[in-house]
This record gives structure tokens, sequence and C-alpha cells, in this order.
């Protein structure tokens, strides 16, 4: 199976922040990485796709960027709506890892 | 609209096995994959394994391997996910989501308790 290591595992914010999140595969995934938010009791939200590619309906202060194995997601200027748990999934051919997640706080 | 209903809740016996539906609606059936994905309370998201519909095949995480079949009735839209052998630790919440560009829509999550 291919390894995700997300970090932070936490990163405590202010509203107006500019967030930066961090995924590194263990092989090379081209672009076949997504990122997802998650809030309490619910399923995730899809935010990117192919590693740069903004899922409709998603708000364009968020973004990603990489290719290979190292990614990164940017919140470009923090929202209260914006707290939550992020999460990012390789899934090249025919799998799906999961990073362990990073929880953004209110600082 | 795209729909994914899951199965209800389940209580299990450790060692028992259980079973978790997942009915489509809204799409092609056969034209996108479908991920099983769990979350153990307050922990992340652990993808078990993945189906293509059409023509059935599956991919299951190496952690899961020998314990989890994904099986599917394409006349009622509907895949499947079973897992054996249970353990206290696979208390979860079980998610199925449609593998489009990324998981672009996901089932409520099926709580499943495995508690003697």
């Amino acid at each position: 199976d291919i390894q995700m290591t997300q970090s932070p595992s936490t990163l405590s914010a202010s509203v107006g922040d500019r967030v930066t999140i961090t995924c590194r595969a263990s092989q090379s995934i081209t672009n076949w990485l997504a990122w997802y938010q998650q809030k309490p009791g619910k399923a995730p939200k899809l935010l990117i796709y192919k590693a740069s590619n903004l899922e409709s309906g998603v708000p364009s202060r968020f973004s990603g960027s990489g290719s290979g194995t190292d990614f990164t997601l940017t919140i470009s200027s923090l929202q209260p709506d914006d707290f939550a748990t992020y999460y990012c999934q390789q899934y090249n051919g025919f799998s799906g890892t999961f990073g362990q997640g990073t929880k953004v706080e209110i600082k | 609209q795209v729909q994914l209903v899951q199965s209800g809740a389940e209580v299990k016996k450790p060692g028992a096995s259980v079973k978790v539906s997942c009915k489509a609606s809204g799409y092609t059936f056969t034209s996108y994959y479908i991920h099983w994905v769990r979350q153990a309370p307050g922990q992340g998201l652990e993808w078990l394994g993945i189906m293509n519909p059409s023509p059935g095949s599956t991919t299951y995480s190496q952690k899961f391997q020998g314990r989890v079949t994904v099986t599917r009735d394409t006349s009622i839209s509907t895949v499947y996910m079973e897992l054996s052998s249970l353990k206290s630790e696979d208390t979860a919440v079980y998610f199925c989501a449609r593998g489009g560009n990324g998981l672009d829509y996901w089932g409520r999550g099926t709580l499943v308790t495995v508690s003697s």
C-alpha cells in the first residue's frame, strides 16, 4: 500500500490567517491526490482533486499544489467555517490511502 | 441527484461478520468506482477497499486483506462490504463513497459496534 504522511497533525490559527497543510506520498502518485474537509459527525467533503483542481462549489480561498510525492493544501484567508479536520488521499490506480489528518483549531 | 444510501447501524459480537450495503442512485452505477472507508471514534479516515462495479473487480487494503469482501448487485445498483472476524477495534462508522475525480459523493455512514 502507498503510505501518506500528512503534517502538521494539529494547527492553531486565527481568522484571516494563511494556512498550509502538507502531504507526502511514499512513492510517486503523479497528481492523483485529493483533499477533504470533515466536520464532526459528518461525511468528508471533497475540496480538491487531481492535486490542484477545485471541486465545484468550493470557495476559491482553497487551493492545492504539488505532483509526484509532495503536495500542499493552502487556505488563503481562514474563515470561521474552515475550522475542521483536513485529509489528503491518494487515488493512484485502483487504491486510495488517506493521510492521518490535520485538525485546524481556533487560536 | 447522486445519492448513496447505506444500511442501518449494526451491533455485533466479537468473531462475527457484518455486511453493510450502499445503494447508488442518480448516476450510471457501472461508470464509477465505489470506495469503502471507515472512521473509528475520534480517529482518522481509513481506506478499506475499492470496487469497479463493471466488471466487479476489487482491491483491498493490505491491512484488511482476507477479512474484507466487497461485492455488488448491478440489478439494484448496490455494493456490499462484508467484514469478518470482528474485533472491538473494528467499532467504527463505515462509509461508502463514489470514486469520480476524488471521492465526490459519500454515504452518510453506518455505525458498526462490536461488543460482547
